[in-house]
């Protein structure tokens, strides 16, 4: 079955830095990738989707990439701001017979002034 | 701009009761959707709703069933609540299907006795 892999172990990072979060999985490649950002005890929040032939996407602070070869997904947030701190969620679409998204399970960012 | 508003926020219930849970979208949105995220767990699909009087399983569809009888609300029932189904569960919407970003609710934390 399909598998998604993002580190379980916080991230933490002096403010000012970049930030780099990783997203990885295994078998079939998605068609598309999300990543959202939840906030302690409020729903996941939309940020970047990438396609499939698609290297890297941006906005603004935000950059992602898609290198189905070692089927991983890199997110960065450069000049990282305190305000960043939240958990970031991979989500990964197959299609094929019916479209269905996966979600990895998170890796939380904490960005220290 | 409301977005998605679930009710309640919170819920604690004792195994073998019933309830349900609601999801209001005001976006105009045809799709929905009805998640649980367990710890250290991606959000997982239970059911959804490609349009008004539709709806199909997911990934953990068991001991829960759904109802969209109106476009923006989309309910979620458990019919006799077991511990396993302690959890928090989002609903969220999209214009077009999972390719297209979703917009969440933050949540209902029910807890089962």
């Amino acid at each position: 079955s399909q598998k998604i892999e993002q580190n379980s172990e916080a991230l933490n990072i002096q403010e000012g830095k970049t930030a780099t979060l990783t997203c990885n999985y295994t078998n079939y490649s998605p068609a598309y990738l999300q990543w959202y950002r939840q906030d302690p005890g409020r729903g996941p929040v939309f940020l970047l989707l990438i396609r499939e032939n698609e290297k890297e996407k941006r906005k603004e602070r935000l950059k992602v990439t898609f290198d189905t070869t070692l089927k991983q997904s890199l997110f960065h947030i450069t000049a990282s701001q305190p305000a960043d701190s939240a958990t970031y969620l991979c989500a990964l679409l197959f299609s094929g017979g019916y479209n269905k998204l996966i979600f990895g399970a998170g890796t939380r960012l904490a960005v220290h002034p | 701009n409301a977005g998605v508003t679930q009710t309640p926020k919170f819920r604690v219930l004792k195994t073998g009761q019933s309830m349900t849970l609601l999801c209001a979208q005001d976006m105009n949105h045809e799709y929905m959707y009805w998640y649980r995220q367990d710890p250290g767990m991606g959000l997982r699909l239970i059911h959804y709703s490609v349009g008004e009087g539709t709806t199909a399983k997911g990934e953990v569809p068991d001991g829960y069933n759904v109802s969209r009888l109106k476009k923006q609300n989309f309910l979620l029932g458990l019919e006799s609540a077991a511990p396993s189904q302690t959890s928090v569960y989002f609903c969220a919407s999209s214009y077009g299907g999972q390719v297209q970003p979703q917009h969440f609710g933050d949540g209902t934390r029910l807890s089962i006795l």
